[in-house]
C-alpha cells in the first residue's frame, strides 16, 4: 500500500522565483493538505483539495496557490519567494468519505525542503 | 479558534525511564485528537489518535487518553528506547467553524533518549 509521496525532496530557488511542488495521496484518499513547517515549528495548514477545488485556506497569501487533479494528486505552487519561504513542505491526504475513524485521519508524506537563498 | 499547548523540550532521558508530554488544547467544537512523531530529516508519523472523550490512543508502547474534563492529551511511555529519540507533536482536528478537520499542531516536543 503506497504512501503519501512528495516530489521533490530537496529544492533551492532564489528570491522572486517561483516553485511548484508535487504530493500523490495514500491510496484510496481523496483529499490532500499542504502544510508549512518553519525550523523549529509545529507545520501550518496552508489549504486543503477535495473535488479539485480549494475548500479551505490557512493565513497564506495568495502568493500560494494550488491545484488537484482528477487522479487526487496536487501540486503546490509558490510566487515571488521571500526568504521566509524556507521551509519543509508537508503533504497529507486523508479519505473523506471513511468511517468515523478514518475521515478525520490525515497521512503526511516525508516532505518537500525548499531553500529560499 | 483552535489551539494546542505542549510542554516544551528539549526532553533529556535515559532508556528504560518513564516519559510524559503534557499537552492541553483549546477546541469549539469536539475535536479529534493525535500525536505525531518526527524523525530527523523526515515527515510526520501517525503514532496514536483518539476520537472522543475518555478514549485512550495506543502505539509502540505509547499512550494518550483523551480527557475532555481537563481538556487535555498527555503522552506516555513506560520505558523508553534510544529509537524513540525524536520529536513529538500534539494536534487536533475537527469539523467546527468550517475548519474541515484541518489540523493545528502544537509546537513540538524534542525527546533524546541517552543509552
Amino acid at each position: 500500500d503506497a504512501g503519501v509521496t512528495q516530489s521533490p525532496t530537496h529544492l533551492i530557488k532564489t528570491r522572486g522565483q517561483q516553485v511548484t511542488l508535487r504530493c500523490s495521496p495514500k491510496s484510496g484518499h481523496d483529499t490532500v493538505s499542504w502544510y508549512q513547517q518553519a525550523l523549529g515549528q509545529g507545520p501550518q495548514f496552508i489549504f486543503q483539495y477535495y473535488e479539485e477545488e480549494e475548500r479551505q485556506r490557512g493565513n497564506f497569501p495568495d502568493r500560494f496557490s494550488g491545484h488537484q487533479f482528477p487522479n487526487y494528486s496536487s501540486e503546490l505552487n509558490v510566487n515571488a519567494l521571500l526568504l521566509g519561504d524556507s521551509a519543509l513542505y508537508l503533504c497529507a491526504s486523508r479519505w473523506l468519505a471513511g468511517g468515523s475513524g478514518e475521515m478525520n485521519t490525515q497521512y503526511f508524506g516525508p516532505g518537500t525542503r525548499l531553500t529560499v537563498l | 479558534g483552535n489551539s494546542v499547548t505542549q510542554m516544551e523540550g528539549p526532553v533529556t532521558l535515559s532508556e528504560e525511564a518513564f516519559l510524559t508530554i503534557n499537552c492541553t488544547y483549546t477546541a469549539t467544537g469536539y475535536p479529534s485528537l493525535f500525536w505525531y512523531v518526527q524523525y530527523p530529516g523526515e515527515g510526520l508519523q501517525l503514532l496514536l489518535k483518539a476520537t472522543k472523550a475518555d478514549d485512550k490512543g495506543s502505539n509502540k508502547g505509547f499512550e494518550a487518553t483523551y480527557r475532555k474534563e481537563t481538556t487535555s492529551f498527555h503522552l506516555e511511555k513506560g520505558s523508553v528506547q534510544v529509537s524513540d529519540s525524536a520529536v513529538y507533536f500534539c494536534a487536533l482536528s475537527d469539523r467546527s467553524g468550517g475548519s474541515n478537520y484541518k489540523l493545528t499542531f502544537g509546537k513540538g516536543t524534542l525527546l533524546t533518549v541517552n543509552p
